[in-house]
């Protein structure tokens, strides 16, 4: 069964920085894209960052510069490091599991929220 | 970045109707879309992908159709559980990018 575990979330102040981390089972980690999907209260879905096998990164205009993904294969965890963080960054930080063929997202974690307030 | 408008915003149905969602992008995505469930407090889900391709699991009643710039997700003989909020993304390229939601809504 595949699984994703995202912690790390919680409240911090404007400009300070959190990490988050997505431990993963149930599915070859090494050779899947992984990626962090967020969702402010009340709002749609945005992509923030998506990571590949090889460690390609990729990563939305409104987080890039501020945010790093990261992998450990060792793991099967993936990482989100978030610097700089604003009032507009608070959201539900879903962590996602795209196939090998496409770059759909075909399993989702439960999520972690990230509160941006002083 | 490619844009996803979905239409309408919120539906209001009754179990058993037939229900029709639609998205269209700002540019030509081919078959590359994908259609998600998520009700409220929990994690999207896969429904559909490539447009058309049901994910394995999702009951039949649930289809995608299109290609090019416009899709349409389709709901026969809406379910109870079936009441959430549905959303579009393509992937043809990068960002990846979402449509901004079709909440179905009991009437």
């Amino acid at each position: 069964e595949v699984q994703l575990v995202e912690s790390g979330g919680g409240l911090v102040q404007p400009g300070g920085s959190l990490r988050l981390s997505c431990a993963t089972s149930g599915f070859s980690f090494r050779t899947h894209v992984m990626t962090w999907v967020r969702q402010a209260p009340g709002r749609g879905l945005e992509w923030v960052s998506g990571i590949s096998s090889v460690e390609s990164t990729y990563y939305a205009d409104s987080v890039k510069g501020r945010f790093t993904i990261s992998r450990d294969n060792s793991k099967n965890t993936v990482y989100l490091y978030m610097n700089s963080l604003r009032a507009e960054d608070t959201a539900i930080y879903y962590c996602a599991k795209q196939p090998i063929t496409d770059i759909y997202f075909d399993y989702w974690g439960q999520g972690t929220l990230v509160t941006v307030s002083s | 970045d490619i844009q996803m408008t979905q239409s309408p915003f919120t539906l209001s149905a009754s179990v058993g109707d037939r229900v029709t969602i639609t998205c269209r992008a700002s540019q030509r995505i081919s078959s590359w879309l994908a259609w998600y469930q998520q009700k409220p407090g929990k994690a999207p889900k896969l429904l559909i992908y490539r447009a058309s391709t049901l994910e394995s699991g999702v009951p039949s009643r649930f289809s995608g159709s299109g290609s090019g710039a416009e899709f349409t997700l389709t709901i026969n003989s809406l379910q109870p559980d079936d009441f959430a909020t549905y959303y579009c993304q393509q992937y043809t390229s990068h960002p990846l990018t979402f449509g901004q939601g079709t909440k179905v809504e009991i009437k």
